[in-house]
């Protein structure tokens, strides 16, 4: 079955720089990537998904890309901005399922 | 807007008691999903149901049972609490799909088994 890989587990940025959080996934029949961001106290929000007929997904200051060939996929944001810090997870479909990374978190530092 | 609720953001319970987290979502959705939260770990699938009735065991399903008599209705049971069942605990609803879709979660459960 599908098993998902992600990192770094932390990860600090200054505010402005750009952060890059990458997976990587083992069952090649995967066909949809998701984000989700999940932020102090709430539970985890989709941010972006790309699926597999695409390489490239952006949405303002974020976007993520898709390598099918070494099976892994990354969420970068651009600009970063202190609302950025949260927890970030990537995720794959198992059959009707969906399983999710460990978990990045990220800082934004004054 | 659309929305998953769980009955409780805190809960403190004793070793061995049964326990019961509830999850209502208002967008008719037919899959309904139970998560736990911890840290390192990421998220883990624990039980899902597709449909009324309908339940599959996720990954981690031991120690635990769920029960959805109604659609937009998802319950979490743990039949005898243990410490190693002190978790964060999320609900998410989906439309049908083959993991194509949108998950929407709650603001999750804190439990702390004592």
């Amino acid at each position: 079955g599908e098993n998902v890989e992600q990192h770094p587990s932390t990860l600090s940025v200054q505010e402005g720089d750009s952060a890059v959080i990458k997976c990587t996934y083992s069952d090649s029949a995967s066909n949809y990537f998701p984000w989700y961001k999940q932020e102090l106290g709430k539970g985890p929000q989709l941010i972006i998904d790309i699926r597999s007929n695409v390489g490239e997904k952006k949405d303002q200051r974020i976007a993520v890309t898709l390598n099918k060939t070494a099976k892994h996929f990354s969420l970068h944001i651009t600009e970063t901005q202190p609302e950025d810090s949260a927890v970030y997870f990537c995720a794959a479909p198992r059959d009707d399922k969906i399983i999710f990374g460990k978990g990045t978190r990220l800082h934004i530092l004054p | 807007d659309v929305k998953v609720t769980q009955s409780s953001r805190y809960l403190v319970k004793r070793t061995g008691e049964k326990v019961f987290l509830e999850c209502v979502q208002d967008m008719d959705h037919e899959n309904m999903f139970w998560y736990r939260q911890d840290p390192g770990l990421g998220l883990r699938l624990i039980y899902f149901s597709y449909d009324v009735k309908m339940k599959e065991k996720g990954d981690i399903p031991e120690g635990y049972s769920v029960s959805r008599e109604k659609k937009e209705r998802f319950s979490l049971i743990l039949e005898s609490a243990s410490t190693n069942q002190t978790s964060m605990y999320l609900c998410a609803s989906s439309l049908p799909h083959r993991a194509g879709e949108k998950l929407f979660f709650g603001s999750g459960t804190q439990l702390s088994v004592l």
